[in-house]
């Protein structure tokens, strides 16, 4: 089953404009990662945050974990039309041995 | 991060019949994994791949469906057995270094079943 949910399910924005998504969970985790997917294509890593961390940063990407809501969300800043994308939240929870447990996704379109 | 392949990359198949997919990384990696995607959907774990030893499989899936061999570090397979149309999806293979880091995705094969 689903350990995260993601909200918005889909996000429509212009280009240059800010996007933010949002993701729970429902247990204890190491850490949180976010995935992007193209079209049904491969899944590339964005960035991962650990338990013990609040905030962190990558480029244009904003990453914060809030552990006692069971929340984290990601910010694009700028974004551009090569965003478009769906985003994933993946959990790693406490204790399973590593596997990843994957939010719904948002489907983020940019328009140029 | 790991270069990992997957073959085929996307194949028919009639239902009854039985695919292999393979998964290869050029390094040594500790955790490996196999996820599926139905379509318009998110991705759900099927198991994890253990080295020397029987896959650990999620609730819903199971060994006589979905066998795992994983007979080294940088290699494994997943057989899709007497395949049904419910089971046309993206295959997708994963590693990790351990549990506390990134764990990396192939490009996936698109299993189509008629």
């Amino acid at each position: 089953s689903q350990q995260g949910e993601e909200d918005p399910q889909a996000l429509s924005i212009q280009e240059g404009e800010n996007a933010t998504m949002n993701c729970s969970y429902k247990t204890s985790i190491n850490n949180l990662q976010w995935y992007r997917q193209n079209s049904g294509r491969g899944l590339v890593h964005l960035i991962l945050i650990r338990s013990n961390e609040r905030e962190k940063h990558s480029g244009r990407l904003r990453v914060t974990l809030d552990t006692s809501k069971k929340s984290s969300s990601l910010l694009i800043t700028a974004s551009r039309a090569a965003d478009t994308a769906s985003y994933f939240c993946a959990t790693a929870p406490y204790n399973q041995g590593g596997k990843l447990i994957f939010g719904q996704g948002t489907e983020l379109s940019v328009k140029p | 991060s790991a270069v990992i392949s997957q073959k085929p990359s996307r194949d028919i198949c009639q239902r009854g019949t039985s695919l292999t997919i393979q998964c290869q990384v050029d390094s040594q990696v500790t955790m490996m994994f196999w996820y599926r995607q139905q379509p318009g959907q998110s991705l759900t774990l099927i198991a994890t791949a253990n080295q020397g030893s029987e896959a650990t499989y999620e609730s819903g899936f199971v060994i006589d469906k979905f066998p795992i061999s994983r007979p080294n570090l940088t290699f494994s397979t997943l057989t899709v057995s007497n395949m049904s149309p419910e089971d046309s999806s993206i295959y997708l293979c994963s590693v990790g270094r351990d549990r506390y880091n990134e764990q990396f995705f192939g490009p996936g094969t698109r299993l189509t079943v008629l």
